[in-house]
């Protein structure tokens, strides 16, 4: 099994370009999550789906758009990139969101400079 | 705001200690508590979960619980160089959450 996986795994973009994130999990899971990782600030939630056919947004979604594309696969979109979206991305998945909250796991991350 | 706080370090220990790493949390109705470590540049790895309070023993890893104190605390046996990550704290805050509030971690470094 492969986990969870995350393409691309390094982007330089230009400020107002847009790009797509993709992410897949194989591990059967009902949950799946897009965090942001910056120096000094830690793991903030973009936008989570709780199942498939549902998506809402976390703390910092602002800027951010989500598909729910299957069970296995959850994108994010930058619509219009900004200096401040520069960040490591990440993907995880859950096999639950109800159950008290579940164990997350992690894939290995997109790295993303915006000029 | 529901908060996780942790030490940001460096802690640094020698080869062979016991490294404790603290957390606390602002939510008295979280349900669930979470380990995971982080090398640099790499993704975050899960090494514990508690939901009781208590302790949690995983070979050299012991997570303990206290919901009283809002505290969780991991303790590293038998520290070795390969240890050497930084440390994040995940709080689920129950109820209908789901989602996991994540400490700004702490950097553990073990010296040879």
């Amino acid at each position: 099994n492969a986990g969870v996986t995350q393409t691309p795994k390094f982007q330089v973009l230009k400020t107002g370009q847009s790009m797509t994130l993709q992410c897949a999990q194989d591990m059967n899971h009902n949950s799946m999550y897009w965090y942001r990782q910056d120096p000094g600030m830690g793991l903030r939630l973009i936008y989570y789906s709780a199942s498939e056919g549902t998506t809402d947004k976390g703390e910092v979604p602002n800027g951010y758009n989500v598909s729910r594309l299957n069970k296995r696969e959850f994108s994010l979109r930058l619509e219009s990139a900004a200096p401040s979206q520069t960040s490591v991305y990440f993907c995880a998945s859950s096999e639950s969101w109800l159950a008290g909250g579940g164990e997350q796991f992690f894939g290995p991350g997109t790295r993303l400079t915006v000029l | 705001q529901k908060e996780v706080e942790q030490n940001s370090g460096p802690l640094s220990v020698p080869e062979g200690a016991i490294a404790s790493l603290n957390c606390t949390y602002s939510d008295r109705g979280s349900q669930s508590f979470f380990w995971y470590r982080q090398y640099s540049g790499k993704s975050p790895e899960l090494i514990m979960s508690i939901y009781s309070n208590g302790d949690k023993e995983d070979g050299r890893f012991t997570a303990q619980l206290n919901k009283a104190s809002q505290y969780v605390s991991l303790l590293i046996r038998d520290s070795q160089p390969s240890d050497s990550a930084t440390y994040l704290c995940a709080v689920n805050p129950g109820g209908s959450q789901g989602n996991l509030i994540f400490g700004k971690g702490t950097k553990l470094s073990v010296k040879p």
